[in-house]
């Protein structure tokens, strides 16, 4: 199987707190997940590429001092959304590639749905 | 970044039509895969087409891939109310093979 997990699938904090969503792959290792980012009714946009064991790639316009990602080992890797602020609002989507399935296809965790009040 | 177009924006169809969905995109791709999205969830892969195939098929899917045209086409046969959903298209790009997406067509499918 191919299973990601992420948690919390949903969560409401202040404004100026910061927020840590996990994304575990339960089954298989992961050694690269990726962060995206939907707000409702578009498309998903691709945050960063997490790689186990080294610096995150972040895409052009992602702040990474804003959205700090940590791949400490081959099955978790986590997204702090640091200093949050109503504008961070937005469900947030993990994905990894078990390479013994398939070098392609990703599976995708369930999402977390950030609230920043 | 997203990739391209995808059209219509939304769809609504009853039960038992044909659904198809239409995606562009920008760049030379390694594969075109289509993804599915219930409301509020995560996504789950439905078919995947290389590069040098033109068309495939899985169960009531077809997919079709035209990269002269840099198009590919989504098509539900027979829909269901349960394929009401949100379907993404995405290519693979760079040493990551990361996958950037489509708009994505909103699917209603009415019993």
């Amino acid at each position: 199987g191919a299973v990601v997990s992420q948690h919390p699938s949903w969560v409401i904090c202040k404004s100026g707190t910061s927020v840590k969503i996990e994304c575990r792959s339960l089954d298989f290792q992961a050694t690269t997940m990726f962060w995206y980012r939907q707000f409702p009714k578009q498309s998903l946009m691709l945050m960063a590429t997490s790689n186990e064991g080294s610096k995150a790639t972040y895409e052009q316009g992602v702040e990474k001092d804003k959205f700090l990602i940590n791949h400490a080992s081959l099955t978790l890797s986590t997204l702090t959304v640091t200093s949050a602020h109503p504008e961070d609002s937005s469900f947030y989507i993990c994905s990894a590639r078990n390479r013994v399935l398939s070098n392609e296809k990703l599976f995708f965790g369930s999402g977390t749905q950030l609230s920043v009040l | 970044s997203q990739q391209g177009e995808e059209d219509p924006q939304a769809l609504s169809i009853q039960e038992g039509e044909n659904a198809t969905m239409n995606c562009s995109y920008k760049t030379s791709i390694n594969n075109l895969q289509w993804y599915r999205q219930n409301s509020g969830r995560g996504l789950v892969h439905l078919i995947l087409i290389r590069s040098n195939e033109r068309e495939k098929h899985s169960g009531r899917l077809r997919v079709t891939l035209d990269t002269s045209k840099k198009s590919s086409s989504l098509l539900i046969t027979a829909s269901r109310a349960a394929d009401t959903a949100s379907y993404f298209c995405a290519t693979g790009e760079g040493g990551y093979n990361k996958l950037i997406f489509g708009a994505g067509t909103r699917l209603a499918v009415h019993p």
